[in-house]
């Protein structure tokens, strides 16, 4: 069965700093792979998504993800923090072009000032 | 806004009763899907209609739950005999097969407390 993973429910970093959110999945064949966000009060909007045509994929806001088949990971990175990226992060996979997504437990990111 | 809208935005029920909610995809998606999010976990999924066929449900969907599309436009999702477990944030997203992982867009949910 396919799976997502993501390692911690919280991460904190400052103002400026790297931010990395960690994902990992597990299936049987390569998946369609996703992040998306959810602000406070708002509805999921997708940051990125990974189609196979490249492993290094560019998303809205400065953030990116590289998909990493030998670690089956799809880290999520953004080289610098701002206070508007509070909010939580789902890695998501999906087996089919249509069909259900599976969604990771979410990574809460607090920005500190 | 031509986004996924859901209605209501919030319902308080006492258990035993019945609800339904509604969403409305954005016009030209023929899939729609309904997920559930609990809190402090990601959402799940529930079940996905392509047109007005219902293709998949999850094991999570019990028989209390069911599902329509009519005319493979909005879609309702009603729980009948609600139980204090069915409090949660109920979510739908439409999409159209445009070729390669083809994105979901989300509605922003129906909060439903079971009192």
């Amino acid at each position: 069965a396919q799976s997502v993973t993501q390692l911690g429910s919280h991460v904190s970093v400052s103002e400026g700093a790297l931010v990395l959110l960690r994902c990992n999945y597990s299936s049987s064949v390569p998946p369609y792979l996703f992040w998306y966000v959810q602000y406070p009060n708002q509805g999921l909007q997708l940051l990125l998504k990974y189609t196979s045509a490249a492993t290094l994929v560019k998303g809205i806001n400065g953030f990116e993800a590289e998909f990493k088949k030998s670690e089956t990971s799809f880290h999520l990175t953004k080289p610098s923090a701002h206070m508007s990226d509070a909010a939580e992060y789902f890695c998501v996979a999906a087996i089919n072009q249509g069909g259900k997504l599976i969604f990771g437990q979410g990574t809460e990111l607090s920005v500190k000032p | 806004d031509t986004g996924v809208s859901q209605n209501p935005r919030h319902k308080i029920t006492k258990r035993g009763q019945n609800v339904t909610f509604r969403c409305d995809p954005i016009s030209e998606h023929n899939r729609l899907y309904w997920y559930r999010q609990t809190l402090g976990q990601g959402p799940e999924f529930l079940t996905y209609f392509q047109n007005e066929a219902q293709l998949e449900k999850s094991r999570l969907l019990s028989d209390r739950f069911s599902a329509e599309r009519p005319k493979g436009s909005f879609s309702t999702l009603e729980i009948q005999r609600t139980e204090q477990g069915d409090s949660a944030m109920y979510l739908c997203a439409s999409s159209f097969p445009l070729g390669r992982a083809e994105t979901q867009y989300f509605g922003p949910g129906t909060r439903l407390l079971v009192l």
